[in-house]
């Protein structure tokens, strides 16, 4: 089974602050995914990396950067925390190879900025 | 543009009753459809895919859906409900690319 683990289940930060999630996959996976979760919205893309050192920005890029130095880690990074940044984030991956290939998550991370 | 619009965000059902979850899709292209779950407090979990094999694909725990292309439509579908099935179901579209677009969730509610 594949595994993604998202490194906290629950923060709290303060506003201004530099906020750090990370995301690890064990599958050997090419693309992985942040995405944040509101009520009433479903699932909105931040941003994508199609492989190492690659990105892409998703619907929602404002706020956030990424990092994927290894291939099984990539790191979502809110460079100065905003309370419209209180979230439910996902993190995904998915093979490269293959049409039709389901993405797989973690089990999230709730973050709230105070 | 691709789109998913999945009717009623809170499905009530007795236990023991048809679980009938809607979505209709807009793809310009044959689309690859996914049914996920979400329980509270954790992450989605795949429930089953279409990708052109069969139009009635089985998933897990008891979950079915159909493709009609006629419709745009890939409802879920389980025969009877039991308790431990409350939890948000999300359905996605995909093209050939690595873009998941999901509908806003339907919240299902099982009555005991």
């Amino acid at each position: 089974d594949v595994k993604v683990t998202q490194s906290s289940r629950y923060l709290v930060k303060r506003t201004g602050e530099k906020v750090f999630l990370e995301c690890v996959q064990d599958m050997d996976h090419e693309n992985m995914f942040w995405y944040r979760q509101d009520p009433g919205l479903g699932l909105r893309l931040i941003y994508f990396s199609y492989d190492v050192k690659m990105k892409e920005k998703g619907d929602i890029p404002e706020g956030y950067s990424v990092s994927r130095e290894k291939k099984e880690r990539f790191s979502l990074i809110l460079e100065s925390a905003s309370t419209n940044q209180t979230s439910m984030y996902l993190c995904a991956s998915r093979p490269f190879q293959g049409e039709g290939q389901p993405q797989h998550f973690g089990d999230g991370t709730r973050l709230s900025i105070l | 543009a691709q789109s998913v619009t999945q009717l009623g965000s809170h499905v009530s059902v007795s236990e023991g009753a048809l679980v009938l979850l809607r979505c209709n899709y807009s793809s310009s292209v044959p689309p690859y459809l996914f049914w996920y779950v979400q329980y509270p407090n954790q992450g989605l979990q795949l429930l089953l895919k279409y990708t052109s094999a069969a139009t009635l694909v089985k998933g897990i725990n008891g979950f079915e859906a159909e493709f009609k292309k006629s419709e745009t439509s890939f409802h879920l579908t389980k025969p009877s409900a039991h308790m431990s099935d409350a939890a948000e179901y999300f359905c996605a579209v995909s093209d050939s690319s690595y873009k998941l677009i999901f509908g806003s969730g339907t919240r299902l509610l099982v009555r005991p």
